[in-house]
């Protein structure tokens, strides 16, 4: 079936440096891609989205890409903080109207080295 | 605004107890969701509402049932609790397809 997967469970960066956490998804009617960040104890929460028709963008110190043609979507953050250390989720939802289903691929952990 | 609340946070079950998890959102929010979290599976989709009245199966629906009350609440329930239903259940509300979905604190279930 259609799935969102990630494809490192684990990521660990030193303070400071760029981070950038990698999603496959498989459904090609993918119209809108999300990610949330998920601290410990807590729901996810909205960090950025993109739409199909775009290939980049940007809020602050993270950026999305998409790549359509192969099916991939990625999130850099930028001078990685202590703060910035949660579990990423990316979501996708087709372009069905309002019976979309917001589909979750299996997280990766993100941890900052001091 | 509270956003998303969910009600209650810790619940221990014995097994064949039943149960109903509750949601509500007061975002004027049009969809709801209600997800299951357990370790290195990510977020599952149970069921879903995409509008008041209605209500959809998601990835995994065995064993739950759904009521979406009014456009504010969305019910989730468990008539006969296993222990394979211990998770961390989430409920999540969006204004419409294609924005972005608020999530409530969780609700942590143990079925012993």
């Amino acid at each position: 079936g259609e799935s969102v997967g990630l494809h490192l469970p684990t990521l660990s960066v030193q303070e400071g440096d760029n981070s950038i956490i990698n999603c496959a998804y498989s459904n090609s009617a993918s119209d809108y891609f999300i990610w949330y960040k998920q601290e410990s104890g807590k729901g996810p929460q909205f960090i950025i989205d993109i739409r199909s028709n775009m290939d980049k963008r940007q809020g602050q110190r993270v950026t999305v890409l998409l790549n359509k043609t192969v099916k991939h979507l990625s999130l850099q953050i930028a001078a990685t903080q202590p703060g910035d250390s949660a579990v990423y989720f990316c979501a996708e939802t087709p372009h069905t109207g309002a019976n979309s289903k917001l589909t979750f691929g299996k997280g990766i952990t993100l941890s900052v080295r001091p | 605004n509270a956003g998303v609340t969910q009600t209650p946070k810790f619940q221990v079950l014995k097994t064949g107890q039943s149960m109903t998890l509750q949601c509500a959102q007061d975002m004027n929010h049009n969809s709801m969701y209600w997800y299951r979290q357990d370790p290195g599976m990510g977020l599952r989709l149970i069921y879903y509402s995409a509008s008041e009245g209605t209500t959809d199966k998601g990835e995994v629906p065995n064993g739950y049932n759904v009521s979406r009350l009014n456009k504010r609440e969305f019910s989730l329930r468990l008539e006969s609790a296993a222990p394979s239903q211990t998770s961390v259940y989430f409920c999540a509300s969006v204004w419409t397809a294609n924005t972005e979905a608020f999530f409530g604190q969780g609700t942590r279930l143990t079925v012993v």
